[in-house]
């Protein structure tokens, strides 16, 4: 079936650091890519959506392609600040359904 | 922006106790979702919902039922609470899945 595998956690990092959290799906179909962001003590929000393949979603300096090729969808940002400590999912939507990764937990350390 | 209220941040019951979790959106959207979220489970769903009074089971939808009269609510029920539902609840909604879904801020359960 339909699934979404992510890096697992904790990822700790120094601020300005290069950060990659690795994002894989299998799917039958054709289908939307999302990254959500968990701040503590707060529900998912959206962070950025690619529909297509070879579609690129950005949002606060994050960025993730669609790779149809490698059925990936790897989050990457060039430099972390504290404030983007949080837990990352990746997800997936193919028509009505969709899945969650197990998410990954980001620590930035000054 | 789409806004998905969540009634409580917080919640202590007492086991045993019928539990209401209300979630409520304000953009017209047809489908509705509930997740648990555990360390080390990620989400998983438990009911949704496509339209009014229509309601679907998720993948763990033992001990709870769900409610939705009205297409902006949708209400999650603990029938008899346990303590192994004592989890963060997270509610969301959206037009179509292929835009992405919009969550509440959740509400921690905490069941004594």
């Amino acid at each position: 079936g339909d699934s979404v595998t992510q890096m697992e956690g904790p990822v700790t990092l120094s601020e300005e650091a290069f950060l990659t959290i690795n994002c894989t799906y299998t799917a039958t179909g054709y289908p939307s890519l999302f990254w959500y962001v968990q701040y503590p003590g707060e529900g998912l929000q959206l962070l950025l959506k690619a529909t297509k393949a070879d579609d690129k979603g950005s949002n606060k300096g994050f960025e993730a392609t669609y790779r149809k090729e490698t059925t990936s969808f790897h989050l990457e940002k060039g430099s972390v600040q504290v404030s983007d400590s949080a837990v990352y999912f990746c997800a997936l939507s193919t028509g009505n359904q969709f899945y969650f990764g197990t998410g990954t937990s980001l620590t930035v350390i000054p | 922006d789409v806004k998905v209220t969540q009634s409580s941040r917080y919640l202590v019951k007492r086991t045993g106790e019928k539990v209401f979790l209300e979630c409520v959106q304000d953009m017209d959207h047809e489908n509705m979702f509930w997740y648990r979220q555990d360390p080390g489970l990620g989400l998983r769903l438990i009911y949704f919902s496509y339209d009014v009074k229509m309601k679907e089971k998720g993948d763990i939808p033992e001990g709870y039922s769900v409610s939705r009269e009205k297409k902006e609510r949708f209400s999650l029920i603990l029938e008899s609470a346990s303590t192994n539902q004592t989890s963060m609840y997270l509610c969301a909604s959206s037009l179509v899945p292929d835009r992405g879904y919009t969550f509440g801020s959740g509400t921690r359960l905490t069941v004594v």
